[in-house]
């Protein structure tokens, strides 16, 4: 069965860095997304993606954040300067259809 | 705006018992889907079941059932013959089509426990 693939599972950090959390989705999907959850808490929307450029993003995706899909598969998320609150689980997500497909989530810890 | 609404925050329950988590949500929209994920402590989103507004009868998938209740905008999910697989977090999701695709919106979340 296709899946979302998302890498690295795990990453730590320093407060200030760069960071780049990569997405694999399925590969007919169209529309790609971004999801992030702090620990304990909601799922929280970050951002749409459809036909190359961004469709909508929430008022959490700030300058920090760009998204792009370079080469027509993967998909990514970039985070220009980490903060300690940017730590949480990143779920990249593809849909084609009436389905979210997910991720397995990217662990991002900042320190 | 749509809002989806958990109000238990914790539930348990003996395995082998059935037990119902309850959600609501907020929409003007006619068209839309249901969701219930399942997170358990490695923290990935499976897919529990959906349920698409426009079809009346409520879905089933083996253990797992909804009572959708759309004029009441309630979509609960039962879970019968509790394992302790089971124990997770539940996130029910509303989703509905936009200009830019389609956008999911996360309840809190409940954090289901299954006792031995």
């Amino acid at each position: 069965e296709p899946e979302v693939t998302q890498t690295p599972s795990h990453q730590v950090t320093q407060m200030g860095q760069e960071v780049i959390l990569r997405c694999v989705p399925i590969s007919n999907h169209l529309y790609f997304y971004w999801y992030r959850q702090i620990l304990g808490q909601k799922v929280e929307f970050l951002v749409s993606f459809y036909n190359n450029e961004i469709s909508e993003k929430s008022e959490i995706f700030d300058d920090q954040f760009s998204v792009e899909r370079p080469d027509g598969s993967n998909f990514t998320l970039k985070i220009r300067s980490t903060k300690l609150e940017d730590s949480a689980m990143y779920f990249c997500a593809s849909i084609r259809g009436d389905e979210a497909f997910f991720g397995q989530g990217t662990r991002l810890t900042v320190v | 705006a749509q809002t989806v609404t958990q109000s238990q925050p914790e539930m348990s329950v003996q395995e082998a018992e059935t037990v119902t988590l309850s959600c609501t949500y907020d929409t003007s929209e006619s068209n839309y889907y249901l969701f219930w994920y399942k997170q358990p402590p490695s923290r990935q989103m499976i897919l529990v079941i959906r349920q698409e507004a426009y079809k009346q009868q409520n879905a089933t998938e083996n253990r797992f059932s909804v009572n959708f209740q759309k004029a009441a905008k309630s979509f609960s999910l039962k879970i019968s013959d509790s394992q302790l697989g089971d124990t997770a977090m539940y996130f029910c999701a509303f989703m509905k089509r936009n200009t830019g695709g389609f956008k999911t919106i996360f309840g809190a979340g409940t954090r289901l426990f299954v006792k031995a």
